[in-house]
């Protein structure tokens, strides 16, 4: 039983290209997140929704948009994908705002 | 602005040996603080928290870390480290405030336990 999961696991495509994915969470979490980790390891918020409400946006490109059907799941669209894109995308959710944060397996995505 | 610092970016370590991964924070009052660890090609695992009470926290895996307020650290440790655990560990920290629904992570610092 998969708590958080994502797919793909691995997105190969090339630049212009729009991709979506999609995650999806068993727990009954009500805040749900996207992470950007790049080739540094470096791991970076870009989204957050609480009960499919936008709450966090950081300054993301409007090329990412994110989507929210229901409290289960959080999609990940993006538009003309461009090679800075390419990144290990996680997606994660919490009860609540203070608690620890359950992450998916990430997606690896590579704009060629 | 909340932030995090793990300033080192590797620590090695004999196994057997006790380990320290160093943090500090820095959040408007009092934070939530997390540990995480990931192996390679893998999510991000859960490993301990600090919400209140209790400076010492114990975690996954034999792990645990002292909330130190006043030096506004929460270093990880570990009293005898063994080689698998080596891997990727994040620092993170929540806001009390209406920044709580975001989870700053630290850079990461790898730990490498040698046989």
């Amino acid at each position: 039983d998969t708590a958080v999961s994502q797919t793909p696991k691995y997105l190969v495509t090339q630049m212009g290209n729009d991709k979506s994915i999609k995650c999806e969470q068993n727990l009954g979490h009500d805040t749900m997140y996207w992470y950007k980790q790049d080739s540094k390891k470096f791991l970076k918020i870009m989204f957050s929704y609480n009960n499919k409400e936008l709450i966090i946006n950081e300054t993301v490109p409007n090329r990412f948009s994110p989507k929210s059907p229901d409290k289960a799941h959080l999609n990940l669209h993006i538009n003309s994908l461009e090679l800075g894109d390419s990144a290990v995308y996680f997606c994660a959710s919490s009860q609540a705002a203070y608690t620890e944060a359950f992450f998916g397996q990430g997606t690896r995505l590579t704009v060629v | 602005a909340q932030s995090v610092a793990q300033p080192e970016d590797q620590v090695n370590v004999a196994e057997g040996n006790p380990l320290t991964v160093k943090c500090t924070y820095s959040v408007s009052g009092n934070p939530y603080l997390f540990w995480y660890v990931q192996y390679p090609n893998r999510g991000l695992q859960f490993l301990l928290k600090y919400i209140t009470g209790d400076n010492l926290v114990k975690g996954s895996y034999g792990f645990e870390a002292e909330f130190n307020k006043s030096q506004t650290s929460f270093h990880l440790k570990k009293p005898s480290a063994l080689v698998s655990d080596s891997a990727l560990y994040f620092c993170a920290v929540r806001d009390r405030g209406n920044s709580s629904y975001k989870l700053i992570f630290g850079s990461g610092t790898r730990l490498l336990v040698r046989p």
